[in-house]
């Protein structure tokens, strides 16, 4: 068990909807990444936060936002959701970005889909 | 723009022998390499970190070598066993600060 929680495990929705993925990080840890993983495109970066600021910013669609609030628990909004956002959405945590000894822990995921 | 590479066809062997994989990256000086461990629908795992200025890395049964005049890194499994079966991606930072993946090679341990 990493100690970083993603809800919810599944996700089921149609094109077009909205869907909203929550993280909780390790305890301790003030940084929070997502990434997408697909077949086709592997593990792609979203975007970063830290201490509840945006660090860095990956291959993120505009219909795609993010932020990470005062508890430092994170939520990836996905919206106007096309047949191609399919895919298995990743949440990690570190403890302080840019550390020469950063490494990532990753949660279970969230498996979406869209029909 | 930065790439990495990693061999997509997977690598099968047998148990008992050493398995080697590979990591190329061009168009970028990385600080430091690291890789993980990813089993079917799980997060990827932290295995080992190497910095620029090593040339080799062990832990246990693993081992990583990093050229950063071939922009290279290899990791190895010695001894390898059936559970060891899984996909490895290798991983570096970036200019976004932000670790970057490659796409993985899924290894195939058989008894």
């Amino acid at each position: 068990d990493s100690g970083v929680t993603q809800t919810p495990k599944h996700l089921i929705t149609a094109t077009g909807q909205r869907v909203t993925l929550r993280c909780s990080p390790r305890s301790g840890d003030l940084s929070v990444y997502w990434y997408q993983q697909s077949l086709d495109q592997g593990l792609q970066f979203l975007i970063q936060y830290y201490n509840g600021e945006e660090r860095a910013k990956g291959n993120i669609l505009e219909r795609f936002s993010a932020q990470q609030f005062p508890d430092l628990h994170s939520e990836l909004n996905l919206s106007s959701l096309e047949l191609g956002d399919s895919a298995l959405y990743f949440c990690a945590s570190s403890v302080f970005p840019g550390a020469t000894n950063e490494k990532l822990f990753f949660g279970s995921g969230t498996q979406l889909s869209v029909l | 723009s930065q790439k990495i590479e990693q061999n997509s066809e997977a690598l099968n062997i047998q148990e008992g022998k050493t398995a080697t994989l590979t990591c190329n990256y061009t168009n970028y000086s990385p600080a430091y390499l690291q890789w993980y461990r990813q089993d079917p629908g799980r997060g990827p795992v932290f295995l080992l970190l190497i910095r620029e200025n090593e040339k080799e890395k062990r832990k246990e049964r693993l081992k990583v070598t990093f050229d950063t005049t071939l922009k290279q890194s290899l990791f190895h499994i010695t001894a390898s066993q059936p559970a060891d079966s899984a996909t490895y991606l290798c991983a570096l930072d970036s200019p976004r600060r932000a670790l970057t993946f490659g796409s993985g090679t899924r290894l195939q341990v058989q008894p």
